[in-house]
């Protein structure tokens, strides 16, 4: 089936430090690729998404960039800042269209000032 | 333009007890999906609705179930309920091959 890998553990970092996230993918086809970030009492908002091999997403800062050849869809920031402090999740779409989405366990990221 | 909306955002229950969760989704949207998120877990998906209709479902019990409403808007059941099921529920609603967008959640507690 499905699924999605991120990086264990938080992610402790000082204000204007380069952040990366790991994330690889299994799945059948070629999958949508998302990450979604989630601040303390609130819901998921999506933060950028990927939806073709070699295809980078970007706002805010940050980037990802869809690689087939290893599955991954590694997330990075230059530098970032306080409030970039929240949960991160790796996401794909189902690739034959029942628009489900399966999420990775997600990383807490702490920057400190 | 109203986003996904929830409620309650806050619930306490005890085992065995019935609870039933709504969601509105945002403005042009008709397909609503339903997540499970345990802490400090990413969420797990529980099933989706499209036309009034259970379009596919995850790998949940049938203790879980929903409904969705001409309007869209949407509601989860969760029947017997056990320890297990304490959680933040998540909808997401979405058009077409449009990302979802996520509500805030309820939050879930079982005693």
């Amino acid at each position: 089936g499905n699924s999605v890998t991120q990086m264990e553990g938080p992610v402790t970092l000082s204000e204007e430090a380069f952040l990366t996230i790991n994330c690889t993918y299994t799945a059948t086809g070629y999958p949508s690729l998302f990450w979604y970030v989630q601040y303390p009492g609130e819901g998921l908002q999506l933060l950028l998404k990927a939806t073709k091999a070699d295809d980078k997403g970007s706002n805010k800062g940050f980037e990802a960039t869809y690689r087939k050849e290893t599955t991954s869809f590694h997330l990075e920031k230059g530098s970032v800042q306080v409030s970039d402090s929240a949960v991160y999740f790796c996401a794909l779409l189902d690739p034959y269209g029942n628009n489900r989405l399966a999420f990775g366990k997600g990383n807490q990221v702490v920057v400190i000032p | 333009d109203a986003g996904v909306t929830q409620s309650p955002t806050h619930l306490i229950k005890t085992r065995g007890q019935q609870v039933t969760l709504r969601c509105s989704p945002k403005s042009g949207h008709d397909t609503v999906s339903w997540y499970q998120q345990a802490l400090g877990q990413g969420p797990q998906f529980i099933f989706q609705y499209y036309e009034e209709e259970e379009r596919q479902r995850g790998n949940f019990p049938d203790r879980f179930s929903g409904h969705q409403f001409p309007n869209y808007s949407s509601e989860l059941n969760v029947n017997a309920l056990l320890l297990g099921d304490s959680a933040l529920y998540l909808c997401a609603s979405s058009s077409q091959d449009q990302p979802q967008h996520f509500g805030d959640g309820t939050r879930l507690s079982i005693l």
